[in-house]
């Protein structure tokens, strides 16, 4: 029974490139979240979807910033025209429901240079 | 003022002693709290839920809510050096739909 799967564990992109990062939630949960997490920081929630909708998406820059669930595959949280200040953990949730505890993947490190 | 409030530690227990975590909260609203784990470098990972005022247990931890002053908090019995970590306390936003973290509690346990 997999877990949240994140990948990659590890990205590193230049200023100004797009990062992509994936999330499959446990098999049968139907909410996903994603948050971010800075050193020293708690964590940060960004967006909350369902399949094919956002929920929730009141925690996400206005620019640059994307997610989606689709149907078919995994979640996907883009930034584009990516800047150091975006370096950071990026973890994806999943949960049954929408009061129930998170089940956590393990996290995209995002390394900007 | 923060959603959900933290001692950030570090918080130091010697082996077999009692750890004692706490957190404040400010939405009125909120009726679910969870306590998680993070290990260095690691993702979280929930240990604890609580949803009605009083204690509630699962093997060395017990979690405490009181909804009058707005506090919940972890305590860990017989504390392991694997106990070592940082532990978040996460309430639910009144509204739904999202949780607000802590910064963390940062817990070693001396052997």
């Amino acid at each position: 029974n997999a877990g949240v799967m994140q990948n990659p564990r590890h990205l590193v992109r230049r200023r100004g490139q797009e990062a992509r990062l994936r999330c499959s939630p446990v098999k049968g949960h139907s909410h996903v979240y994603w948050y971010r997490q800075l050193p020293e920081e708690g964590l940060k929630f960004m967006v909350y979807l369902q399949k094919e909708n956002i929920i929730d998406e009141s925690g996400m820059p206005k620019e640059r910033f994307s997610a989606e669930f689709p149907k078919e595959g995994p979640s996907i949280l883009r930034i584009q025209q990516v800047v150091r200040g975006d370096s950071a953990a990026y973890f994806c949730a999943s949960s049954p429901g929408e009061r129930d505890g998170y089940t956590f993947g393990s996290g995209t490190r995002l390394t900007v240079v | 003022q923060k959603e959900v409030e933290q001692n950030s530690g570090p918080l130091s227990v010697p082996e077999g002693a009692i750890a004692s975590l706490n957190c404040t909260y400010s939405d009125r609203v909120s009726q679910s709290f969870f306590w998680y784990r993070q290990y260095s470098g690691k993702s979280p990972e929930l240990i604890m839920s609580i949803y009605s005022n009083g204690d509630k247990e699962d093997g060395r931890f017990t979690a405490q809510l009181n909804k009058a002053s707005q506090y919940v908090s972890l305590l860990i019995r017989d504390s392991q050096p694997s106990d070592s970590a940082t532990y978040l306390c996460a309430v639910e936003r009144g509204s739904g739909n999202q949780f607000y973290f802590g910064t963390g509690t940062s817990l070693t346990v001396i052997p």
